[in-house]
């Protein structure tokens, strides 16, 4: 099965600098990957995604890269600002069309602190 | 918060027993599916639903069972033989399991003492 790894675990930015985090992935017939943002005690919610027929996403601060040869993805956060506090996860799936075998595999998540 | 609702929002259970976690959803979303988080260990699937009456184990069913009655509800029992219970339980529902977006619930806090 699919294994997303995400690093780093915790990170720490100063206000309006740039934030980036990393993940990687085993299955090459994953093409879709979701990056969810969990403030404290909310639900998780969907902030960007990437398709494999794309290298990279923008939406406003926030962008998502893709390298489908290394497996490889990362968020990008820039002018990051304290409501930018909270965990990522990112999370990869095959929506390939196999119907019952698809399912998001999540990464470990990444705590991120804005200090003001 | 409409849309997918969880309850209770924290569980309090004793060793041995049975509990279950309510989830529902009012957005006809065929796809349910149950995760367990816990700390710097991401979100885990335990079980989920791509349509009534059927539900397939994720990756730690184990201790978990399910049932799809009804669209709207993916009821999560945890039982005796989970090992280790506590933890933060979260629904979530898709359009499909094709579906892109997953929309989680609130969440339910369980421990068991």
């Amino acid at each position: 099965g699919e294994n997303v790894e995400q690093h780093p675990s915790t990170l720490s930015v100063q206000e309006g600098d740039s934030a980036v985090i990393k993940c990687t992935y085993s299955d090459s017939a994953s093409n879709y990957f979701p990056w969810y943002k969990q403030e404290l005690g909310k639900r998780p919610q969907l902030i960007i995604d990437i398709r494999s027929n794309v290298g990279e996403k923008k939406d406003q601060r926030i962008a998502v890269t893709l390298n489908k040869t290394a497996k490889h993805f990362s968020l990008h956060i820039t002018e990051t600002q304290p409501e930018d506090s909270a965990v990522y996860f990112c999370a990869a799936i095959p929506l390939a069309g196999n119907f019952g075998n698809e399912k998001l595999t999540f990464g470990t998540g990444t705590r991120l602190t804005i200090i003001p | 918060d409409g849309g997918i609702t969880q309850s209770p929002k924290y569980l309090f259970r004793k060793e041995g027993q049975n509990v279950t976690l309510s989830c529902e959803q009012n957005l006809n979303h065929d796809a349910m599916y149950w995760y367990r988080q816990d700390p710097g260990q991401g979100l885990r699937l335990i079980y989920y639903s791509q349509i009534v009456n059927d539900f397939q184990k994720g990756d730690i069913a184990e201790g978990y069972s399910v049932s799809r009655e009804k669209k709207e509800s993916f009821p999560l029992t945890v039982t005796s033989a989970q090992k280790n219970p506590t933890a933060f339980y979260l629904c979530a529902s898709s359009m499909s399991v094709l579906s892109e977006e997953q929309y989680f619930g609130p969440g339910t806090r369980l421990t068991v003492t």
